[in-house]
């Protein structure tokens, strides 16, 4: 079964600090990858996703993530966070076609990030 | 991006009683909708996935009589949790998927469910 871990459970930041978010998976197959953020009390908003392609995929806000299959990875980074970034992030993973016809996101227990001013 | 519109953001209610939690795409049409429940410090996860106008397949250990879903247009989904018990109390997340772009969904803002 496909599964998600997310390491760091809480990080704590200065502002301009470098942010780097582990993502890891289980499963052999084709993926599809995404990050999540929930600001506080806001809905859960895509920053980025990776389908196929260029490994270092751009999202919203600065963020990027690279993709490593050899590692089953999708790490999420930014090279400047700013107190504006507080908020939980999920990475989440699409895998094969259920008998229903849909795929289903499994996502990760979530990091939450803090950045100090 | 697409709205979706999740109503009530909490409740409170007493055990026993039954409590529908609404969830709506503002914007767009939504072929398929999502029903999460997340517990504290853990992940989403998903109870069930429904179809406009049939029935809602529910994920392996979910009871489809305590937590019914109906679907009943487009643009809405409601999730009743039935016969509510302390144990009912979580997190619910409604997302949904438009039927052009296979791979995104947009996700509602939660409701909190405290059941005393």
């Amino acid at each position: 079964a496909q599964s998600v871990s997310q390491h760091n459970h809480h990080v704590i930041l200065s502002e301009a600090a470098s942010l780097e978010l582990g993502c890891n998976y289980s499963y052999g197959g084709t993926v599809n990858l995404f990050w999540y953020v929930q600001y506080p009390g806001q809905h859960l908003q895509l920053l980025l996703k990776y389908f196929s392609g260029d490994p270092l995929v751009k999202g919203i806000k600065g963020f990027e993530a690279e993709f490593i299959k050899s590692k089953f990875s999708f790490n999420l980074r930014k090279p400047s966070v700013q107190w504006s970034d507080t908020a939980e992030y999920f990475c989440a993973v699409k895998g094969p076609t259920l008998n229903t016809g849909f795929q289903k996101l499994v996502f990760g227990t979530g990091t939450r990030l803090l950045v100090s001013p | 991006g697409a709205v979706v519109s999740q109503h009530p953001s909490r409740v409170i209610c007493k055990s026993g009683t039954s409590v529908k939690i609404e969830c709506r795409s503002l914007d767009f049409q939504a072929t398929t909708m999502f029903w999460y429940r997340q517990f504290p410090k853990q992940s989403l996860m998903l109870m069930a996935t429904s179809n406009e106008g049939s029935k809602a397949t529910y994920e392996q250990g979910v009871e489809k009589d305590k937590f019914l879903i109906n679907h009943a247009s487009l643009t809405l989904s409601t999730l009743t949790v039935t016969s509510a018990h302390p144990e009912d109390s979580s997190f619910y997340i409604c997302s949904a998927r438009v039927w052009e772009d296979d791979n995104i969904q947009y996700f509602g803002a939660g409701t909190r469910l405290s059941v005393l």
